[in-house]
């Protein structure tokens, strides 16, 4: 069993519709959670990070982690044609120094 | 600023032929990570550097593979002899050093890889 999890999708979704994307996680010492979006034929850029359990928002993107479950989300409120690519959860024990441990990635195709 | 930079981009190579790829990092960014991505999978980590040593390369396969960071700013990842199996995104990654509270996150810093396929 895969440390991380994550549903490949795809997921298909009208614009302006609200899109949830989900992984759980069995390592109980991860403490950042990352979300990564990934464009095809490009690398992944950080779009948003979370330390420990709690909410953060960053206009249409919204992180949640919840540890006592191991489940984190990441909601994109307002969906896009262009939010249409790969999202990758990571995860890490220490800060960013250290190696991230990777979701498999959830594709979301945004129709216009 | 210019962001990491890979090369070559895409890569095609008959099996047992050798096969390098090269990354230069963010100016300043003293830890550099090579990461292998296979096709519908999340990246995973071959090896990280700080500055030039090598302080995680427990998932490296080293009969095959190699990587250096002579100077502590670029690298060169290498594979010979190259196998089918060895098809994947090879993404390389740096970030700075660590610094600020411990709630902050040390961003990695991804280049656009390199997509080697073994024929």
């Amino acid at each position: 069993q895969k440390e991380v999890e994550q549903d490949p999708g795809p997921l298909s979704v009208p614009e302006g519709a609200i899109v949830s994307l989900n992984c759980t996680y069995s390592n109980s010492a991860f403490q950042y959670f990352m979300w990564y979006r990934q464009y095809s034929r490009k690398g992944p850029e950080l779009l948003m990070y979370t330390y420990s359990s709690g909410n953060k928002e960053d206009g249409r993107f919204t992180a949640q982690v919840d540890k006592s479950s191991k489940y984190i989300s990441l909601f994109i409120r307002d969906s896009q044609p262009s939010d249409s690519a790969t999202y990758l959860c990571a995860m890490s024990g220490d800060t960013g120094r250290r190696a991230l441990t990777f979701g498999s990635g959830t594709r979301l195709q945004v129709q216009p | 600023e210019a962001g990491v930079v890979q090369s070559p981009r895409y890569k095609i190579i008959e099996k047992k032929q050798p096969v390098a790829f090269w990354c230069n990092p963010i100016s300043g960014h003293n830890t550099l990570y090579w990461y292998r991505q296979n096709l519908g999978q999340g990246p995973e980590l071959l090896i990280r550097y700080e500055n030039e040593e090598a302080v995680d390369d427990s998932q490296l396969p080293k009969d095959r593979f190699s990587a250096e960071r002579l100077k502590g700013v670029d690298s060169t990842l290498k594979i010979q002899p190259a196998e089918l199996g060895d098809s994947a995104v090879y993404l390389c990654a740096s970030s700075s050093r660590q610094g600020g509270p411990l709630s902050s996150y040390n961003e990695q810093f991804f280049g656009p890889g390199t997509r080697l396929t073994v024929l």
